[in-house]
């Protein structure tokens, strides 16, 4: 049961070069989302997918976009990367209508920008 | 910004011991989920509260919801080494389909 896959597990960028992290979840979910994880911070929302079609911005969303692909995949784009971009980035997936308590989470992405 | 706030931050303890967390919001919550993370994993549910007042139990884990609705606690009886990692608070956040995280109480056991 692979749940929700995230790739790559890691990445160092440096200040300005872009690239896109993947993820894709085979339990027919309708919603995806991303969240960013620093230290002393929690997670926080960054752009979230209620459905196939649809993006909305969460609580940190500047210097991100998002791509809803299909149902089954969300990909998350750093176009000019920042060293205040240095995370843990999380996928997650969710039914609709039970999305409160349905998250499932991939095992994150490690991102150092220098 | 954050609305969840949890303390204590960090915790270190025996084990064996029993262990108390809160989250606190600023808001009112109508659903509090207690999460964790086992280091480089994702955060995985542990319980999910519905209703003020309510006292839910996962094994050794005791999570309430507290009566003014501001507040959630969670308690480990009994901890093992397996209870290592982050726990989080979480609830709904404008609206139903997004979830906001409290900040994390980190747990590590002494040998």
């Amino acid at each position: 049961n692979a749940g929700v896959t995230q790739t790559p597990k890691f990445q160092v960028l440096k200040t300005g070069q872009s690239m896109t992290l993947q993820c894709a979840q085979d339990m027919n979910h309708n919603s995806m989302y991303w969240y960013r994880q620093d230290p002393g911070m929690g997670l926080r929302l960054i752009y979230y997918s209620a459905s196939e079609g649809t993006t909305d911005k969460g609580e940190v969303p500047n210097g991100y976009n998002v791509s809803r692909l299909n149902k089954r995949e969300f990909s998350l784009r750093l176009e000019s990367a920042a060293p205040s971009q240095t995370s843990v980035y999380f996928c997650a997936s969710s039914t609709l209508g039970t999305g409160t308590y349905g998250y499932t989470f991939g095992s994150g992405t490690r991102l150092t920008v220098v | 910004g954050q609305q969840l706030n949890q303390s204590p931050q960090s915790m270190f303890i025996q084990e064996g011991e029993d262990v108390s967390m809160n989250c606190t919001s600023s808001s009112i919550f109508n659903t509090w989920l207690w999460y964790k993370q086992d280091p480089g994993e994702g955060p995985v549910l542990l319980i999910a509260l519905y209703k003020a007042g309510e006292l839910t139990s996962n094994g050794r884990l005791t999570a309430q919801f507290g009566i003014t609705r501001k507040d959630s606690f969670l308690n480990i009886s009994a901890s093992i080494p397996s209870d290592v990692g982050i726990y989080f608070c979480a609830g709904p956040w404008r609206g139903n389909e997004k979830l906001t995280f409290g900040t994390g109480t980190r747990l590590t056991i002494i040998p």
